[in-house]
């Protein structure tokens, strides 16, 4: 149980253009997904929290015009990178967590983006 | 803010051999400490957790001491099987931020036959 998945698993854009990446929780329902970011040989940053139903909250130094996140269902949430750079690149991870504060977080495999 | 280190780099040992993972942490307040592995080509998963000063989380053959008078979280164990080749992950949860999770670096473990 407590199964998340990520889709794609990998994705190439050109520059300028938006791609999006799906969370879903298969076999329980999310109240807070969390996204996060890891760059080769470096640990995971936590991007941004979302709730379902509200807006979610970034972490400073995030844009959040430029990484959109959509909670709209409980086993759902989404991040649209929008007019991606190269730098954007990356391997994004998301998690999902059932409960409140005590409650554990169970994370999908990442989607690696490359942004050419 | 909220940090965790690893030690660097890789670690390759053979079947059977002893295996530490050292970790350390800074933190304001009480947090609570994981262990997380990633196998290849799947999501992170809790390995283990301690949330209180000498405790002692322990799973799959692993131990881990939450020692808050040395700031440290060491992975241990005592003979390491092929299956065991994965990446590490120390981790705490920041009880006064949501409980955010702030990682390490990771570290890749290959155990050789």
């Amino acid at each position: 149980g407590a199964v998340v998945s990520q889709h794609p698993s990998r994705v190439i854009c050109k520059s300028g253009t938006s791609v999006k990446i799906e969370c879903r929780s298969l076999d329980f329902q999310a109240t807070t997904m969390f996204w996060y970011r890891q760059f080769p040989k470096q640990s995971l940053m936590l991007m941004a929290t979302s709730n379902e139903g509200s807006k979610a909250t970034y972490e400073q130094g995030v844009e959040k015009d430029k990484f959109l996140i959509n909670h709209a269902s409980l086993t759902l949430s989404t991040l649209t990178v929008t007019s991606a750079h190269p730098e954007d690149s990356s391997f994004y991870i998301c998690s999902a967590r059932v409960g409140g504060l005590n409650y554990e977080q169970y994370f999908g495999p990442g989607t690696r983006l490359t942004v050419t | 803010g909220d940090s965790v280190t690893q030690m660097e780099g890789p670690v390759t040992l053979s079947e059977e051999a002893f295996l530490t993972i050292n970790c350390t942490y800074t933190a304001t307040g009480y947090p609570s400490l994981f262990w997380y592995v990633q196998y290849p080509g799947e999501g992170l998963q809790l390995l283990l957790k301690a949330t209180k000063a000498d405790d002692k989380g322990s799973n799959k053959g692993f131990e881990a001491t939450y020692r808050k008078e040395t700031t440290s979280f060491h992975l241990e164990k005592g003979s390491v099987q092929v299956s065991d080749s994965a990446v590490y992950f120390c981790a705490l949860s920041d009880p006064y931020g949501n409980n955010r999770l702030a990682f390490g670096k990771g570290n890749q473990v290959v155990v050789i036959p």
